[in-house]
């Protein structure tokens, strides 16, 4: 069935480290890929999409791009920062407007 | 921004009583709402989906007659967990998809449900 798998955390860098989390998928289609954010006491947030294959989606220097020869969606960010400790969510949907299917998470966490 | 106001945040709860959560939509009209739950270190698993003014869809192995959902409105929609037992312990969070775009999900920042 579909399902997404992450890599498994916790992550622990130190700042301005490079960071990559890993995620790859298993759907039916042309699935639209996302990264999720979900700060301590906060919801999920948005971090990037992409809803085609080569697409990048970027946004507060991380990026990640959709990879369907490897069904892959890497989260890359080239220096992380104490504010980025964070769990991270990988998710797609098969279907424009329907429910996203999520990855377990993968706690970041960066130091000084 | 688009924002999903989720309430309460927590709450504890005897054992056989039911717990209602409620997710707002407050600048946006959600025309399908979303109720997943979060076991620890575990993903978001669907449990439903709902429609403005149609019944939830529920996803195999959720008892519908547990989790009683309504999304009366284009901004309200609530999850009734009834007769809880210390199983139905969780992390309940609700995301709301925005009317007209495809793309457009909004979370709310989930209920921590104790049943005692």
């Amino acid at each position: 069935g579909d399902s997404v798998t992450q890599m498994e955390g916790p992550v622990t860098l130190s700042e301005e480290a490079f960071l990559t989390i890993n995620c790859t998928y298993t759907a039916t289609g042309y699935p639209s890929l996302f990264w999720y954010v979900q700060y301590p006491g906060e919801g999920l947030q948005l971090l990037l999409k992409a809803t085609k294959a080569d697409d990048k989606g970027s946004n507060k220097g991380f990026e990640a791009t959709y990879r369907k020869e490897t069904t892959s969606f890497h989260l890359e960010k080239g220096s992380v920062q104490v504010s980025d400790s964070a769990v991270y969510f990988c998710a797609f949907t098969n279907q424009a407007g329907t429910a996203l299917i999520f990855g377990k998470g993968t706690t970041l966490s960066v130091s000084s | 921004g688009a924002v999903v106001s989720q309430h309460p945040s927590w709450v504890i709860c005897k054992s056989g009583t039911s717990v209602k959560i409620e997710c707002r939509s407050l600048d946006f009209q959600a025309t399908t709402m979303f109720w997943y739950r979060q076991f620890p270190k575990q993903s978001l698993m669907l449990m439903a989906t709902s429609n403005e003014g149609s019944k939830a869809t529920y996803e195999q192995g959720v008892e519908k007659d547990k989790f009683l959902i309504n999304h009366a409105s284009l901004t309200l929609s609530t999850l009734t967990v009834t007769s809880a037992h210390p199983e139905d312990s969780s992390f309940y969070i609700c995301s709301a998809k925005h009317r007209g775009s495809n793309y457009g999900y909004t979370f709310g920042s989930g209920t921590r449900l104790t049943v005692v």
